[in-house]
């Protein structure tokens, strides 16, 4: 099956810094790549995705890269802002069917600190 | 914007008792997932449901579990004799035919 890891595990950042969080996958058949914010207590939120047909995707202060040669995918968050403090975690699917279970890797406690 | 919506949002039940959580997936969404969080973990998968039947389920998925869809609208998971170590945030996702999951918002199981 499918095995992510994420790293760093915490991040602390200034308001206005950039911070940026990696997952490896070890699936070479996966083709979705998931990111989702979780504020305390809350949903995970599903914030950015990635395909495996493009090497990067953007949306405003957001963006995700691919390197499906390393197998690896990371998180961009410019201009961060004290909303942003949350864990976040990276997920790719299993490649079997069209059933697309999410393995989560284990999460990116971000704080930004005003 | 649709949700996908969960109830209870907080169950506190004795061990050995059965507890049944549900979850109401965005309509027209066809597969369907339960997920777990122990406090300060990551999320796991649990099991997913399309076509009115079980795809995928994990290792923690045991014949003390099971999944449902009553009926058009109504997504459950029950736990039969829960066990201390059920203790835990369950999500419900749905997604359409495409990729993208949509998670709900959470149940929190204590178990005693």
């Amino acid at each position: 099956g499918e095995n992510v890891e994420q790293h760093p595990s915490t991040l602390s950042v200034q308001e206005g810094d950039s911070a940026v969080i990696k997952c490896t996958y070890s699936d070479s058949a996966s083709n979705y790549f998931p990111w989702y914010k979780q504020e305390l207590g809350k949903r995970p939120q599903l914030i950015i995705d990635i395909r495996s047909n493009v090497g990067e995707k953007k949306d405003q202060r957001i963006a995700v890269t691919l390197n499906k040669t390393a197998k690896h995918f990371s998180l961009h968050i410019t201009e961060t802002q004290p909303e942003d403090s949350a864990v976040y975690f990276c997920a790719a699917p299993n490649s079997g069917g069209s059933n697309y279970k999410l393995t989560f890797g284990k999460g990116t406690l971000l704080t930004v600190n005003p | 914007e649709p949700e996908v919506t969960q109830t209870p949002s907080h169950q506190v039940t004795q061990m050995g008792q059965e507890v049944i959580l549900r979850c109401v997936p965005i309509s027209n969404h066809l597969y369907f997932y339960w997920y777990r969080q122990i406090l300060g973990q990551k999320v796991e998968f649990l099991v997913s449901f399309y076509n009115n039947e079980i795809s995928e389920k994990s290792e923690i998925f045991d014949d003390q579990f099971s999944v449902e869809r009553p009926d058009g609208s109504n997504f459950t998971l029950k736990i039969r004799s829960t066990k201390l170590e059920d203790s835990a945030m369950y999500f419900c996702a749905s997604r359409p035919e495409i990729y993208e999951q949509y998670f709900g918002p959470g149940t929190r199981l204590t178990v005693t």
